[in-house]
């Protein structure tokens, strides 16, 4: 596509469940990222792919957070039994292995009630 | 560990002003920094990217500069408008394959009408 697609935009969600936050790259590029923003803060690195692979994971806060990629493609990070913390807006960027920037999407608002 | 702050946290300037906002990071062995914009609500915007080689970088009425050896960058906006107003964000990043942008926290501007 012609931008990173993210959904959904916003997710109101009940403490304890599970949510599945989707990102869509651009077509062709091999290196995805997700970061998290909560209010008023910066960002924060959760996890890089190159390709379906992640070789670095350590943002990821604890191990209810993980996520996938396939086809070097679509990526989800999923969040498991819902905490009010976890409330923030999720961001995706993606770049192409030949570029040097980021294109980032408009994110998912996260929620937790 | 990389270290990245902005100054001013929050700016608010009369239209038609020229500012400049400041990035400090504190290892110089970056490879490029990137110039963020953030409005309320949304996904992140690509605005400058300058390579460690590089020293500055221009688009329209925005300049932004690079020191790498002072660990500096600054984001030269001229002739303010209220459609400036957003979260100014700039990041760094350490490698070429892999890791992530080290982001700042931001500046927050608001341009008066």
């Amino acid at each position: 596509g012609a931008g990173v697609s993210q959904s959904p935009s916003n997710k109101v969600t009940e403490k304890g469940k599970d949510v599945e936050l989707r990102c869509d790259p651009i077509s062709g590029h091999t290196a995805l990222y997700w970061y998290r923003q909560r209010l008023g803060q910066g960002l924060e690195f959760l996890i890089y792919f190159q390709g379906n692979s992640a070789p670095d994971k350590s943002g990821l806060p604890s191990d209810r957070f993980s996520a996938e990629r396939t086809g070097e493609s679509v990526s989800t990070l999923t969040i498991q039994r819902t905490q009010q913390e976890d409330s923030a807006v999720y961001l995706c960027a993606s770049r192409d292995i030949a570029d040097y920037g980021y294109t980032f999407g408009s994110g998912t608002r996260l929620t937790v009630v | 560990k990389q270290e990245v702050t902005q100054i001013p946290a929050a700016l608010s300037v009369p239209e038609g002003e020229n500012l400049v906002l400041n990035c400090s990071f504190t290892d110089s062995a970056i490879y490029n920094l990137q110039w963020f914009r953030q409005d309320p609500g949304k996904g992140l915007t690509s605005l400058l990217l300058i390579q460690s080689s590089q020293r500055e970088q221009t688009s329209g009425r925005l300049n932004a500069s690079l020191d790498k050896s002072s660990g500096r960058s600054t984001l030269y906006i001229a002739a303010s408008q209220p459609g400036d107003s957003a979260t100014y964000l700039c990041a760094v990043r350490l490698r070429n394959y892999g890791q992530n942008f080290v982001f700042g926290p931001g500046t927050r501007l608001s341009v008066l009408p």
